[in-house]
């Protein structure tokens, strides 16, 4: 099983709901991620967890917060979100490198998240 | 600060042809470097994986070179198929107070029947 499966895969809010994306893999990996790509652009890294500690997080506004509640599960919590943080959010995991392990990433198809 | 750049930006060829994606990075720190392709909307796929020691790595119709002193990777495509057409993505993994992958701004390629 190489999969990562997010949930949901489309979210509409307004600027006032609280809301949450979720990501889950059954991969063994200790380190899951997540990255927000605006349209024709690059996936940008927001938060990175390593053993289930945040050990990333680039510069992101507190209306994002991040939770893993164990090592299979990654969560994003959203609030008081503002229209031009509408965006395609998605997951990642992998094990770190060295040894056998190569570091490779692994995605989710992500969550398109709209804000009115 | 690491910087990773895609060449081209987009490319459009015939089906059947052979092409090459370029992806170059400032800092030889890399610990791998990943290509991915992503179709719209749509989450990443891993095409191929190269580890820093590594010079090459090939999967059916894709081969992927890595030279980590000049900071170059190519992706070669042999005997393109409109289904190729996607966005490829060169990523490389760096330390940066914890493992983080960073991403080029990738080819759009588009391979017409």
């Amino acid at each position: 099983d190489t999969e990562v499966t997010q949930t949901p895969k489309h979210l509409v809010m307004g600027m006032t709901n609280k809301k949450s994306l979720k990501c889950e893999q059954h991969m063994g990996h200790r380190a899951m991620y997540w990255y927000k790509q605006k349209a024709k652009k690059p996936p940008e890294l927001m938060f990175v967890y390593s053993y289930e500690k945040l050990s990333i997080n680039e510069s992101v506004p507190s209306r994002f917060s991040p939770e893993c509640p164990n090592s299979s599960l990654l969560n994003l919590h959203l609030h008081a979100l503002q229209p031009e943080d509408s965006a395609l959010y998605l997951c990642a995991s992998s094990q770190e490198p060295g040894g056998p392990s190569t570091g490779e990433l692994f995605f989710g198809e992500g969550s398109r998240l709209t804000v009115l | 600060k690491q910087e990773v750049t895609q060449i081209p930006a987009a490319l459009s060829v015939p089906e059947g042809e052979n092409l090459v994606l370029n992806c170059s990075f400032t800092d030889s720190a890399i610990y791998n470097l990943q290509w991915f392709r992503q179709d719209p909307g749509k989450g990443l796929t891993s095409l191929l994986l190269i580890q820093s020691s590594q010079r090459e790595q090939t999967s059916g119709r894709l081969n992927a070179s890595l030279d980590k002193s000049s900071g170059r990777s190519t992706l070669y495509i042999a005997a393109s198929q409109p289904g190729d057409s996607a966005t490829y993505l060169c990523a490389v993994l760096v330390w940066g107070g914890g493992f983080k992958t960073i991403f080029g701004a990738g080819t759009r390629l588009f391979v017409k029947a």
